[in-house]
């Protein structure tokens, strides 16, 4: 089954630990992104990149760190740093310049 | 990248035509137009994307005004299941899409 998996669908952590949000493609696209969206809100860009070993900070990094060691691979770790890390993220891929975006069906992080 | 203004909601009778208008005034040469769409606690959902020309698919029609300042999204026939907030992104670097707030799209019996 082709597409974007995100994993687990929902999460919780205790305030001031550490965790990892996985994002697996099998779509062999080079880029790939993390956004954060809030309530009501529309999606903000946390990290990106365009292909392995190379990625770029967006909008609201800071909290934030990624790595690409695979290109199928992008995983999201969000920091004690991060002051409020309770939202929906979601990853994203894409084949190129001007394509379009996938989106996968997201995780939604909850720290108490 | 571009910004754009679209309305916060909007109206449609099942079975009608749902035209959703976007604004993108400081669009440059190389940009493209794209809709998504999102129903609740999903990931967005790619529907269509334009440079110059109107652009039809399966789902919906994009028809981009001459100047390309603006843009409106066509839902031919709308049904229920088309209820979801409606994102206007304008895209010209490679690596980013900017999702502004959206419409929501209420589409009623």
């Amino acid at each position: 089954d082709g597409g974007i998996t995100q994993s687990p669908k929902y999460l919780f952590r205790k305030e001031g630990q550490n965790v990892t949000l996985s994002c697996e493609q099998n779509l062999n696209h080079d880029a790939m992104y993390w956004y954060r969206q809030d309530p009501g809100q529309g999606l903000r860009l946390i990290y990106y990149s365009q292909i392995v070993n190379d990625f770029q900070k967006g909008d609201i990094a800071e909290g934030y760190s990624v790595s690409r060691e695979k290109k199928e691979s992008f995983p999201l770790t969000v920091t004690s740093a991060q002051k409020n890390p309770t939202a929906f993220y979601l990853c994203a891929t894409s084949v190129g310049p001007n394509t379009e975006a996938f989106f996968g069906q997201g995780t939604r992080l909850t720290v108490v | 990248d571009a910004k754009t203004t679209q309305p916060t909601s909007m109206d449609c009778a099942e079975g009608r035509a749902a035209n959703l208008p976007c604004n993108h005034s400081t669009i440059s040469g190389n940009e493209y137009v794209y809709w998504y769409r999102q129903i609740h606690s999903q990931g967005p959902q790619y529907i269509i994307h334009g440079l110059k020309n109107n652009e039809t698919n399966e789902m919906a029609s994009l028809i981009i005004t001459e100047d390309r300042k603006s843009s409106t999204l066509i839902l031919p026939h709308a049904t229920l299941r088309d209820t979801a907030v409606y994102y206007c992104i304008v895209r010209g670097n490679f690596n980013k899409f900017y999702f502004g707030s959206g419409t929501k799209l209420n589409v009623k019996p």
